[in-house]
């Protein structure tokens, strides 16, 4: 079936490190991916998409590439902030009728000052 | 303006009680869920309706019913409820058919305690 893998936290950074979260997936097809944050106490955000192999999506600083040889998403940030501390999750939409959103488990991410 | 709003934010009741959580979207979406965010903070789809239409019903027990009146608003009612109905519950909405994968945009949640 379609799944979401992706890193296990805590990840926890001093601010300016670099991030990566490693995030993998199992699909039939070709699906649309996407990276969601949740603030604490907050519902979830969109931060980037990507729909097709090799697409890049970007948002706040975050990237993050459709490698479909890979089936990977990793999300990677050159340098990131106190303001960053979020709950990150990867998911796909393999599309269809239904547009159903399959997420990954999350991974929590701690910058330190 | 607040795109997805669910009401009420916080809701606090006891075991065999039914209550219902509301939801409404302003983006004209056609296409509204429920998910479910356990204590793990993992989410789990458990309903979604097109146009008013239920397209989509996982394994909830039945005494979590959906109802769409409109398909700017998607209700969930729960009845009888037990201690691991705990949760916190996502309303989303999306438009479907305007190409692959299209994002489903969130409201705030709601925090549900059962004692």
């Amino acid at each position: 079936g379609n799944s979401v893998t992706q890193m296990e936290g805590p990840v926890t950074l001093s601010e300016e490190a670099f991030l990566t979260i490693n995030c993998t997936y199992t699909a039939t097809g070709y699906p649309s991916l996407f990276w969601y944050v949740q603030y604490p106490g907050e519902g979830l955000q969109l931060l980037l998409k990507a729909t097709k192999a090799d697409d890049k999506g970007s948002n706040k600083g975050f990237e993050a590439t459709y490698r479909k040889e890979t089936t990977s998403f990793h999300l990677e940030k050159g340098s990131v902030q106190v303001s960053d501390s979020a709950v990150y999750f990867c998911a796909l939409i393999y599309g269809g009728a239904t547009n159903k959103l399959i997420f990954g488990t999350g991974t929590l991410l701690a910058v330190q000052p | 303006d607040t795109a997805v709003s669910q009401t009420p934010k916080y809701l606090v009741t006891q075991m065999g009680n039914d209550k219902s959580i509301k939801c409404e979207q302003n983006l004209g979406h056609d296409t509204m869920y429920w998910y479910k965010q356990d204590s793990k903070k993992f989410l789990k789809i458990m309903f979604s309706y097109n146009n008013k239409e239920l397209i989509i019903n996982e394994t909830v027990p039945n005494r979590f019913s959906p109802k769409s009146p409109d398909k700017a608003h998607l209700n969930l009612h729960i009845n009888s409820l037990e201690l691991g109905d705990s949760a916190v519950y996502f309303c989303a909405s999306s438009q479907v058919g305007t190409g692959r994968g299209s994002p489903l945009h969130f409201g705030n949640g709601t925090r549900l305690t059962v004692t």
